[in-house]
């Protein structure tokens, strides 16, 4: 399965904390793409990097990718009460156009 | 980006009924596609929505069981037949525009079967 695993499956932390999610594949990507996802709806898009940039930031967050080790990490800054959700790593499949999705880290940001 | 309509945001249904869950896209979208999100779990792909033609099924999942359409480039729906209480799950309907782009989601159909 193409599937990412993400660790930790859940995380708590205190508001102004810093929060980091990792992501790890198993096949060759063109891009990882991250999502969030706030108490069972849809999902939101948040930052895509590509398999030829190492790092991007957007705002608060910061995202690594490492193609060697097959794994991507998040990083959110000075997190909120707000940023409480699932955060989910996805990547194209191979040969097609849709996204395989990994298993999720479920952010709990204590106010 | 495009904004994508999701109707219903809920149902609950009794066993041996269907639902039919529709996804309507602000602007054109290139791909559309369904998916299922069991509780507590990650996305997992039913079909990609084919524009006038028929939808092509992942493992696991068959046309008579989830019939879609998608008469056009902005339009889907998904129907959940027979329904039995295995099939409560969240269904989300997302879009994107290019092969290696973003994908836009619906605010998913969270379902209940009783």
């Amino acid at each position: 399965s193409q599937q990412g695993e993400e660790d930790p499956q859940a995380l708590s932390i205190q508001e102004g904390e810093n929060a980091t999610m990792n992501c790890s594949y198993k096949t060759s990507i063109n891009n990882l793409q991250w999502y969030r996802q706030n108490s069972g709806r849809g999902l939101v898009h948040l930052i895509l990097i590509r398999s030829n940039e190492r790092e991007k930031h957007s705002g608060r967050l910061r995202v690594t990718l490492d193609t060697s080790k097959k794994s991507s990490s998040l990083l959110i800054t000075a997190s909120r009460a707000a940023d409480t959700a699932s955060y989910f790593c996805a990547s194209p499949r191979r040969g097609a156009n849709n996204l395989f999705f990994g298993t999720g880290t479920r952010l709990t940001v204590i106010p | 980006s495009a904004v994508i309509s999701q109707k219903p945001s809920r149902d609950i249904c009794q066993r041996g009924t269907s639902l039919t869950i529709q996804c309507q896209v602000d602007s054109q979208v290139t791909m559309m596609f369904w998916y299922r999100q069991q509780p507590g779990q990650s996305l997992t792909l039913i079909a990609t929505a084919n524009q006038g033609s028929e939808a092509t099924y992942e493992s696991g999942f068959v046309i008579d069981k989830f019939p879609i359409s998608r008469p056009n480039l902005t339009f889907s729906t998904l129907t959940v037949s027979n329904m039995s209480p295995e099939d409560s799950s969240i269904y989300l309907c997302s879009g994107k525009v290019g092969g290696d782009t973003e994908a836009f989601f619906g605010q998913g159909t969270r379902l209940t079967v009783v």
